[in-house]
């Protein structure tokens, strides 16, 4: 357990649905990232925060894809009209800014099925 | 252009060393990590390594890097059916405001009994 949770652990929608998802990173954690993984590939950055800054932003976040970290500490990722190809896992990660690796730690992902 | 690659399979014996290579294509990558991937669960930060180095050795996992040839791997001593999962080598670039991780498609690790 690396101490970022991610809630819910999955989640059934159907087309057109919005979802919401959350992360609560570690407690001392500055900077926030959310990827997404499909299968059989490696993750893909979507977005990054440092504080409650959003400070990147990938192509990948279409404008369905919204992410906020209002006071710093946990994060809200929001698709919106889903689609079947938003099927995926999304993975939160959190690291401490400032330290020279810059570790991610990653919690256990939302698992996203579109139907 | 930012690319990872690794092969996708590899299968040892228990007792074994195992090595999981991968090439990356930004050489202006400062940190380069590994990550382990059991199956539903979430990645785990096993090792990095800074840039400037060429080798870094932590209990059973021993990182090389050939920055000349921008090729990274991954050695696993003595290794045991618990290791048993996807590996991910990933880079991390230098300058401006990022710190995304390019992460590599990963490499299957079967370990036989």
């Amino acid at each position: 357990d690396t101490g970022v949770s991610q809630n819910p652990r999955h989640k059934i929608t159907k087309r057109g649905q919005n979802v919401t998802f959350r992360c609560d990173p570690i407690s001392e954690h500055n900077r926030l990232y959310w990827y997404r993984q499909t299968l059989g590939q490696g993750p893909e950055f979507l977005t990054y925060f440092q504080n409650e800054a959003q400070l990147e932003k990938s192509r990948l976040l279409s404008d369905r894809f919204s992410a906020e970290r209002p006071k710093g500490s946990f994060s809200t990722l929001e698709i919106q009209r889903t689609e079947q190809g938003d099927s995926a896992m999304y993975l939160c990660a959190s690291s401490l800014g400032g330290t020279g690796g810059n570790e991610q730690f990653f919690g256990p992902g939302t698992r996203l099925t579109v139907l | 252009g930012e690319d990872v690659e690794q092969s996708l399979f590899l299968s040892v014996r228990e007792g074994d060393s195992s090595v999981i290579n991968c090439t990356y294509t930004d050489s202006s990558s400062t940190y380069l990590y590994w990550y382990k991937q059991e199956p539903g669960a979430g990645l785990q930060l096993l090792t990095y390594i800074f840039s400037n180095m060429d080798m870094k050795q932590d209990q059973r996992l021993t990182v090389l890097l050939n920055k000349k040839d921008k090729h990274l791997s991954l050695r696993i001593a003595d290794t045991q059916t618990g290791d048993s999962a996807i590996y991910f080598c990933a880079e991390r670039g230098y300058g401006g405001a990022t710190n995304k991780l390019i992460f590599g498609t990963g490499t299957l690790l079967a370990v036989q009994p």
